[in-house]
């Protein structure tokens, strides 16, 4: 079945530092999502993506849907204490319907 | 307006139990999806539930199940619990309008289920 690759799996940076992290999949998607989980929490959605090349962001936070439409990629700059938490990208299995496939996410770690 | 609703959120059974988990979802959504969520395996779709009826579902066996009523709250039930089945199960809710666009799916925060 479908799958994502999720790649840095963990991040250790400084406070102020950007951040990258990316998304890989062995087929086309049409739709990229970006979502972020606190302890404790469900996901919440950060950023979705729905045309191939598109560039969208959301506050310090940037997400890129990639040309070939198997990949994306998800960019924090000047990274904040709140940022700490795992950072999944998803895709609709099937396009139109509500049923995601996630990547593993990325463990963002930062010291103050 | 309120968001996803999840009870109870901490649960421990044994093996061989069933459980039953409840999601109500945000005001005037229609869908409702689950998913398991395994430090192994990540985020895995179980289901999906639209207007009472089940409309997508994911590669989990026949112990894992679920429902719908009629004021868009949804059940999901696991029968002979195994260890393997130790996750944090969340839901997710959207309007669900039939052949829209994919739509934002708001997630609950899940019940953590622990099988001795």
């Amino acid at each position: 079945g479908q799958q994502l690759n999720q790649s840095p799996q963990s991040m250790f940076i400084q406070e102020g530092e950007d951040v990258s992290m990316n998304c890989t999949s062995s087929s086309i998607f049409n739709t990229w999502l970006w979502y972020k989980q606190d302890p404790g929490e469900g996901p919440v959605l950060l950023i979705a993506l729905y045309k191939a090349g598109e560039l969208t962001s959301n506050g310090r936070l940037t997400a890129q849907f990639g040309i070939t439409r198997k990949d994306s990629f998800l960019n924090i700059s000047a990274s904040i204490p709140s940022d700490v938490g795992i950072y999944f990208c998803a895709g609709p299995i099937i396009q139109g319907a509500q049923k995601l496939v996630f990547g593993q996410g990325t463990r963002l770690t930062i010291n103050p | 307006k309120a968001g996803v609703t999840q009870t109870p959120r901490y649960l421990i059974k044994t093996r061989g139990q069933q459980v039953t988990l409840s999601c109500s979802p945000i005001s005037g959504h229609r869908s409702v999806s689950w998913y398991q969520q395994t430090p192994g395996q990540g985020l895995q779709f179980l289901f999906e539930y639209f207007s009472e009826t089940q409309r997508n579902k994911g590669n989990f066996p026949g112990r894992f199940s679920g429902r719908q009523f009629s004021n868009s709250r949804s059940e999901m039930n696991v029968s002979t619990l195994e260890l393997g089945d130790s996750a944090l199960y969340l839901c997710a809710s959207s309007f669900g309008f039939a052949g829209g666009a994919l739509e934002t799916q708001y997630f609950g925060p899940g019940t953590r289920l622990l099988v001795l």
